[in-house]
């Protein structure tokens, strides 16, 4: 069956703009998490949804990020005024259930200029 | 807090021999899942295997298999019969088993070259 998939795979823009990542769970999954993977690290937890609700963003390194999942698939993570300093895969995953094992999409390759 | 130790930032591995890579973990929950993710340079991250920290057999999943010894805090991944393929990041990460601890903390990560 189909995988986690993310859009778009690779996003170019200058600081100070805004993007939004969108993230496709694999169906059914109902817990979806996003992670940021800077070069050479290993990923970082930002946020994780179940169903609709975000029950935990304590990833989230500051308030110009945002991130909804408003019908319990889709997500969308959304970055204001994006900095250099944001540059980095971004990666979503899902679980079928809270807890459960996580898989992961291609990711989102950002670039601020 | 919890924390993924990788101490082997590369390893090298002639083909059809096995390889260990070494992953320490620190936490102070009593309840944890320990799993293994494969990076190849294409960038998506595929789940290998896990390990539940009640679990008293060591996890196998064909030839990826998980040496588990908990006293250590060690949770190590053995490649059998090494393929070219197998050539990537290799990602150890732990997982909390209540609520907010869903998420994966993962260590740097250690790079596996399959030589020919």
């Amino acid at each position: 069956g189909a995988g986690v998939s993310q859009t778009p795979s690779n996003k170019v823009t200058e600081k100070g703009k805004y993007v939004e990542l969108r993230c496709d769970p694999i169906s059914g999954h109902t817990a979806l998490y996003w992670y940021r993977q800077s070069l050479g690290q290993g990923p970082e937890f930002l946020i994780y949804f179940q169903g609709t609700g975000a029950a935990d963003d304590s990833g989230l390194p500051n308030d110009r990020f945002f991130a909804v999942r408003p019908e319990g698939s889709v997500s969308t993570l959304k970055i204001q005024r994006t900095e250099r300093g944001d540059s980095a895969v971004y990666l979503c995953a899902s679980s079928i259930l809270a807890g459960e094992t996580q898989y992961f999409g291609p990711g989102t390759r950002l670039l601020v200029l | 807090a919890q924390k993924i130790t990788q101490t082997q930032p590369g390893m090298f591995v002639q083909e059809k021999e096995a390889v260990t890579l070494d992953c320490t973990y620190d936490t102070s929950d009593q309840s944890y899942g320990l799993f293994w993710y494969k990076q190849p340079s294409s960038g998506e991250m595929i789940f290998l295997i896990y390990q539940g920290s009640y679990d008293e057999q060591n996890a196998t999943e064909g030839r990826y298999s998980l040496n588990f010894q908990k006293a250590r805090k060690s949770a190590n991944l053995v490649i059998s019969a090494s393929q070219l393929g197998d050539s990537a990041m290799y990602f150890c990460a732990m997982r909390g088993v209540r609520g907010s601890n869903y998420k994966l903390t993962f260590g740097k990560g250690t790079l596996l070259t399959v030589n020919p």
